[in-house]
């Protein structure tokens, strides 16, 4: 089925552990983004590319590492683990149109991570 | 400062009632787009409506219906004789076309329906 694949769905980490959280789409979209939801905060970005070989910075991008070697992959790299990077993550693409304003995202179903 | 403001942490309502979920945007741009999302308690962002700065039409899907109003910044979602499976948490989200790398979300308001 066409969409955004997140894996994994759970993870749980010790504090200093270092993970890759994986995301691929297979809708062609130019523009790829990694979220974290947090209770009370919404949905905040974290880094996001517009094509492959462009990654920048969203608004939380401390302690995580992005790359896009291809359209369809764009894993997030959590270097050193902390609490505070509980979260659940949304991976999420969307088509570039005639702007990257002009559609929504189609999320992943999360990656729920707990760093103890 | 906030640029999407959903007032409204959490609201509940009897089966049937009609609810309304507020959203007030704040933008300098004059072409913008405005989105809503529902996520239900299987956590999951499903994709609900988008409407651009220059259609102020009010949208109607059913028992849903959207009323954007640029004179007040505001992109409200009501749905009307409420379901229990309408029980989510509800984002609103606008998209500059000056910025248009970033979404901008509201912090949710979770929607709960009594049956």
């Amino acid at each position: 089925n066409a969409g955004v694949t997140q894996t994994p769905k759970f993870q749980v980490l010790k504090t200093g552990q270092s993970m890759t959280l994986q995301c691929a789409q297979d809708m062609n979209h130019e523009y790829m983004s990694w979220y974290r939801q947090d209770p009370g905060m919404g949905l905040r970005l974290i880094h996001y590319s517009v094509g492959a070989g462009i990654t920048d910075q969203g608004e939380v991008p401390n302690g995580y590492n992005v790359s896009r070697s291809t359209t369809e992959d764009f894993p997030l790299r959590l270097l050193s683990a902390a609490p505070s990077q509980t979260s659940v993550y949304f991976c999420a693409s969307k088509s570039a149109g005639t702007g990257f304003s002009e559609y929504g995202y189609t999320f992943g179903s999360g990656t729920r991570l707990t760093v103890v | 400062a906030q640029k999407v403001t959903q007032a409204q942490t959490e609201i509940s309502v009897v089966e049937k009632e009609d609810v309304t979920l507020d959203c007030v945007y704040e933008t300098r741009d004059t072409t913008y787009y405005l989105f809503w999302y529902k996520q239900p308690p299987s956590g999951e962002l499903v994709f609900l409506i988008r409407r651009n700065s220059f259609d102020e039409q009010n949208e109607i899907s059913g028992r849903y219906s959207w009323n954007f109003q640029k004179s007040t910044s505001s992109f409200n979602f009501t749905i009307t004789a409420s379901q229990v499976v309408d029980s989510a948490v509800y984002f609103c989200a606008l998209s500059e076309a000056r910025t248009g790398n970033q979404f901008y979300f509201g912090t949710g308001t979770s929607l709960t329906v009594i049956p």
